[in-house]
């Protein structure tokens, strides 16, 4: 399986600022994804991360809210941009393979407090 | 629009008794089933994961059943324990993207 780490692992922010969180991954993977997981709540794929084009978004998050990079098959970044305390909430990114039952492994999750 | 629905929210069992917990999915292009388990400021970790073509998936003490006609999917987690407390997510699978149904939190009494 594979090691993935997240960095920060919390933060508290102000609101109307950014803040970017990397994924790093012990091996080249050809999936990854980032999710929100909000206090008490399930989790809602915000986006796939593309390796060397842009992201694929799902409905409901925006490029310009969420910017995404992955600039290898190892690492990838969000940024959550222009914050409000509506952000607060755990960020995981994931990956996996390509194949349709490929297991799909979680990071631990950076946890984001917007004040 | 909620693809996948999940119950109990919340679950209380006795050590040693049996967990289940259940879920429903709307859209047959699903092709693939998780379970995760999530412990407080934890990531998920798969717990166990099954395919429509398959209708009982059993590990260990955890069991996937699935009723492809329904459309829905449980979880038994057999001689419950106190370790097991934790909060269970099921998930549907179409072309890798997961969607997660609302969870279950799980509290296991000594």
């Amino acid at each position: 399986s594979a090691v993935i780490s997240q960095k920060p692992s919390r933060d508290i922010c102000q609101r109307g600022t950014s803040l970017t969180i990397q994924c790093q991954v012990d091996s080249q993977v050809t999936m990854m994804f980032w999710y929100r997981q909000q206090p008490g709540q399930s989790l809602t794929l915000i986006a796939t991360a593309n390796q060397g084009s842009e992201a694929t978004y799902e409905s409901g998050f925006v490029i310009d809210k969420f910017p995404i990079s992955r600039p290898n098959l190892t690492f990838s970044t969000l940024t959550v941009s222009n914050m409000s305390p509506e952000d607060s909430s755990i960020y995981l990114c994931s990956v996996s393979g390509t194949g349709a039952f490929e297991t799909q492994y979680f990071g631990p999750g950076t946890r984001l407090l917007v004040l | 629009q909620q693809q996948v629905k999940q119950s109990p929210q919340s679950l209380i069992v006795q050590k040693g008794g049996i967990s289940i917990i259940n879920c429903a999915y709307e859209n047959t292009a699903f092709d693939y089933f998780p379970w995760y388990q999530q412990f407080p400021g934890k990531g998920p970790a798969l717990l166990i994961a099954i395919r429509p073509d398959v209708s009982e998936k059993k590990e260990g003490r955890f069991t996937i059943s699935f009723n492809k006609s329904a459309k829905q999917f449980s979880l038994h987690i057999m001689d419950s324990q106190p370790g097991d407390s934790a909060t269970y997510f099921c998930a549907a699978s179409k072309g890798g993207k997961l969607i997660f149904g609302q969870g279950t939190e799980l509290s296991v009494k000594p």
